[in-house]
């Protein structure tokens, strides 16, 4: 079994904090992806990540996709209420090319206190 | 937005009762999923769809089956159902397998009594 691990699996901060998000697996991604999850909705894309190494950025949020493509991170600067929240990791694993599926991690849910 | 749709939104049923959850979508898209959200899983896959009246298994198909008889509608049975498939159930569409995208509906609510 193809497994994502996310730590912390919660994290209660104050507004201005930095944070960073774990995604670990013993497996290699083809890709990976981050989606945020508001309570009562589904989950959106935040970001995709296709090489090892890479690191995107999208505002004050950074993502890395590690070296060996085995895992991933998120890291938020100065955090606002506005990023709480559930967060997800996603990952292609290699091998499973069109079959369409994505291994998701447990999610690690975010507060930012005001 | 992603014109996906779910019915029902909720639903309370109980234990040894067939259920079905629709899921519909408006941008023709060929990837359809079934995933569950239970706390401390994140989201976990039951069935996909790679195309009309192709479909496969998840990490968690057990007691549930799929339909896709046309491109937009995806439907997912609860056969019998049991206390331990309360849950959230979300469906998702993408156009093509990863890395694409894939567009969430809002879920649906089910629980068994």
């Amino acid at each position: 079994t193809q497994l994502l691990e996310q730590s912390p699996q919660f994290l209660s901060i104050q507004e201005g904090e930095n944070l960073t998000v774990y995604c670990n697996s013993s497996s290699v991604f083809s890709s990976l992806q981050w989606y945020r999850q508001e309570p009562g909705e589904g989950p959106v894309l935040l970001v995709t990540v296709v090489t090892g190494g890479e690191v995107k950025k999208l505002k004050r949020l950074t993502f890395q996709f590690g070296d060996a493509r085995k895992d991933s991170s998120l890291h938020i600067t100065a955090a606002q209420p506005g990023d709480t929240g559930l967060y997800l990791c996603a990952g292609d694993p290699v091998g499973s090319s069109n079959t369409g599926k994505l291994i998701f991690g447990q999610g690690t849910t975010l507060q930012v206190k005001p | 937005d992603a014109g996906i749709t779910q019915s029902p939104r909720h639903k309370v049923t109980e234990t040894g009762t067939p259920v079905t959850l629709r899921c519909h979508q408006t941008e023709n898209h060929r990837y359809m999923y079934w995933y569950r959200q239970d706390p401390g899983h994140g989201l976990r896959l039951i069935h996909y769809s790679y195309g009309v009246k192709d479909t496969d298994k998840g990490e968690v198909s057990d007691g549930y089956s799929v339909s896709r008889s046309k491109t937009e509608d995806f439907l997912l049975t609860l056969e019998s159902a049991t206390s331990s498939q309360t849950s959230v159930y979300f469906c998702a569409i993408s156009g093509r397998g990863p890395p694409d995208t894939q567009y969430f509906g809002p879920g649906t609510r089910l629980t068994v009594l």
